[in-house]
């Protein structure tokens, strides 16, 4: 089974660019999240899908983070624009269900760099 | 929302040693997850723990959630330079059904041969 893909893997972009990060959860996984992981500290989630709809964003800043979940399946983070505070990895999960019994599967992340 | 506290913040131990690592939360736990993470990857889950009281070993690594569900515990036994990495716990927020997990901010551990 292949687990949770995410590209690119590492991205340097300068305050004010724009960025996008991408997302392929496992097959059949309804649920998605994003997760910001800052240097030194646990993942914070940004926002989670159930399938395409929108379940929790609220930790999402707004003002310059958006997300969506085309058909359910695979989905885009982007910042724009970007901020030096910004710089962290960028954690996709995925599972089966609502986490009742079972894991989130994380992919290996996207580590931005924002000069 | 829920808030965990891990200790030690670094752990660097000599290869065949056991060890330990906690993780404290202020509130009832309704679930704790251990992850392990790589510098620069993503996480793997290790465990999970639902009831008071729960143990769970896997090779080397048994996870413990106490009785009152407030602290959960990881023990390696005879630490290998594998397990070195960042490990993690994550807990659902209280009576939500989001399925969202907080984490804490990571035991980073060292194994030396």
């Amino acid at each position: 089974e292949a687990g949770v893909a995410q590209s690119p893997r590492y991205k340097i972009i300068e305050k004010r660019q724009s960025v996008a990060f991408w997302c392929n959860p496992i097959s059949g996984h309804a649920t998605l999240y994003w997760y910001q992981q800052i240097l030194g500290q646990g993942p914070k989630l940004l926002i989670q899908f159930q399938n395409n709809g929108v379940v929790d964003d609220s930790q999402l800043p707004k003002d310059r983070f958006s997300a969506e979940r085309l058909k359910g399946v695979d989905s885009t983070l982007k910042i724009q624009p970007a901020k030096l505070e910004d710089s962290a990895v960028y954690l996709c999960a995925s599972s089966p269900e609502r986490l009742l019994v079972g894991e989130q599967f994380f992919g290996p992340g996207t580590r931005l760099t924002v000069l | 929302s829920q808030e965990l506290e891990q200790s030690p913040q670094s752990l660097i131990v000599q290869e065949g040693k056991n060890l330990t690592i906690n993780c404290t939360s202020s509130k009832t736990l309704y679930g704790l997850y251990w992850y392990k993470q790589k510098y620069g990857e993503g996480l793997i889950f290790l465990m999970m723990l639902q009831k008071g009281g729960e143990e769970k070993s896997h090779e080397k690594i048994t996870a413990k959630l106490d009785e009152k569900k407030q602290q959960s515990s990881l023990h390696i036994t005879a630490s290998q330079p594998s397990h070195a990495g960042i490990y993690l716990c994550g807990a659902p927020d209280r009576g939500s059904t989001l399925g969202r997990l907080y984490f804490g901010r990571g035991t980073q551990l060292t194994v030396w041969p």
